[in-house]
Formats: structure tokens, sequence, C-alpha cells
């Protein structure tokens, strides 16, 4: 079975810092990762994915995720934190599914926290 | 409409009863997923609809747990004599489904489900 995993709870940065959140995955074959944020009361966002091709992957608001497939990581990467990307964010693997359709198995979840 | 619809957003219901949730995916979406998200944790795969069957219902806990899209669109997750462990947030996402597609999930904000 495909899973991630998000080894911190919660991570606290000051506001300016770089920030990293951590994921690691165990799939067969090729990975497809995924990177969503929730606000609180709000439904998943989606923030960027890799496919294939550069281990370095742009997403939305200045995000960005590294891949590793020697350490089996898709850790996600701000270079300057801000208090607004306080959320939580779960890492995720794709499964395809019958007809088509793609199934997400997510992480626990890591809590940002992200202070003046 | 421009997102992933989903009402009640809250509901509470004594232990025992019947619960319907509703979900209206975007537009032209063919794929529609039901997801539980309980507190701590990241959201666990219940149902997949490719147009309006199941695909996929691996993640349904038991037979109180059903779901319908009868027309292929709209989807009502229903729940049966109802146990305080089936509170949680309950969320569904649609995406598009052709070809190519890589996985990506759009989210409603969830039915937030508390069984007294």
């Amino acid at each position: 079975a495909q899973s991630v995993a998000q080894p911190e709870d919660q991570v606290n940065v000051a506001e300016g810092n770089p920030l990293t959140v951590k994921c690691t995955y165990s799939v067969s074959g090729n990975p497809y990762l995924f990177w969503y944020v929730q606000y609180p009361n709000r439904g998943l966002q989606f923030l960027l994915k890799y496919i294939t091709g550069d281990n370095l992957v742009k997403g939305s608001y200045g995000f960005e995720a590294e891949f590793n497939k020697s350490q089996t990581s898709f850790h996600l990467k701000k270079p300057s934190a801000l208090v607004s990307d306080s959320a939580l964010y779960f890492c995720a693997v794709r499964e395809r599914v019958t007809g088509g359709g793609n199934k997400l198995t997510f992480g626990t979840g890591t809590q940002l926290k992200v202070e003046l | 409409g421009a997102g992933v619809s989903q009402t009640p957003s809250n509901k509470v219901t004594e232990k025992g009863k019947y619960v319907e949730l509703r979900c209206d995916p975007i537009s032209g979406h063919t794929a529609l997923y039901w997801y539980r998200q309980s507190l701590g944790q990241g959201p666990e795969f219940l149902i997949y609809f490719q147009g309006t069957g199941a695909a996929d219902d691996s993640g349904l806990p038991n037979d109180r747990f059903f779901a319908v899209r009868p027309e292929g669109s709209v989807s009502t997750l229903k729940i049966q004599r109802t146990e305080r462990g089936d509170s949680a947030v309950y969320l569904c996402a649609s995406s598009l489904t052709y070809r190519g597609n890589t996985g990506e999930l759009f989210f409603g904000e969830g039915s937030r489900l508390t069984v007294l």
C-alpha cells in the first residue's frame, strides 16, 4: 500500500526565515506526490505536485518542494515565511484507480506556525 | 458553481439517527470523491464516483455508510444508525477525468458531523 509520513506535528518559524515541512513516501512504481494546505474552516487547497521532470517543483504562494528519490522525500519549502502561511499542510501520494480516477492518500498533517 | 459546494456545513445529531450529507461538484467534473477527516488526522478516502457509478468504495468503513450520485453530478453520502465514532469532517472533492490527468483534486469546505 502507498503511504506518506509527516514526522512533525508542528513547525514553528519566524517571519522572514526559510521554512521546511517534511514528507517521506512509500510507493510502488513512480510516485505522484502532492502538497495541500488547509486554512481554518476552509477546504483543502492544492499547492503543488510532482509528476516527473525537475526535482524542484514550484507552486502557489511562493512555495516549492524538492523531490529526492534516494531519500524518498518530498519536503515543502519556502525561502521567506509569512504570518499568513500559518496553516495545516498535508502531503499526499496518488494511486490510480478504476475508471481513470485519482485516489490520494494523505499524511497526518503538519501545523505550520509563523510568528512575528 | 465556482467551487465544490457541501451542505450542511455543520450537522449535530443524536446517536442512532440517519444523516445525509450533500456535495455539488464543480460543473463538468466527472470524478467525485468523499473523504473523512477526524480530529488530528489527514483525510481518509471513503468512495470515488466516475459519473453515476461508484468505481471504488473500498474506504467505506461499514454497511451503515452509503453514497449515491444518480445523475452524475450531485452526490449524497448517507449514514444510518449514526455512532459517536462517526463524528468527523466529511470532505467532498471533484476532478476532471481524462487521459493524462495527474491527480489534482478540488475540495469543498466540508460538512462537520457531530454525533452526540
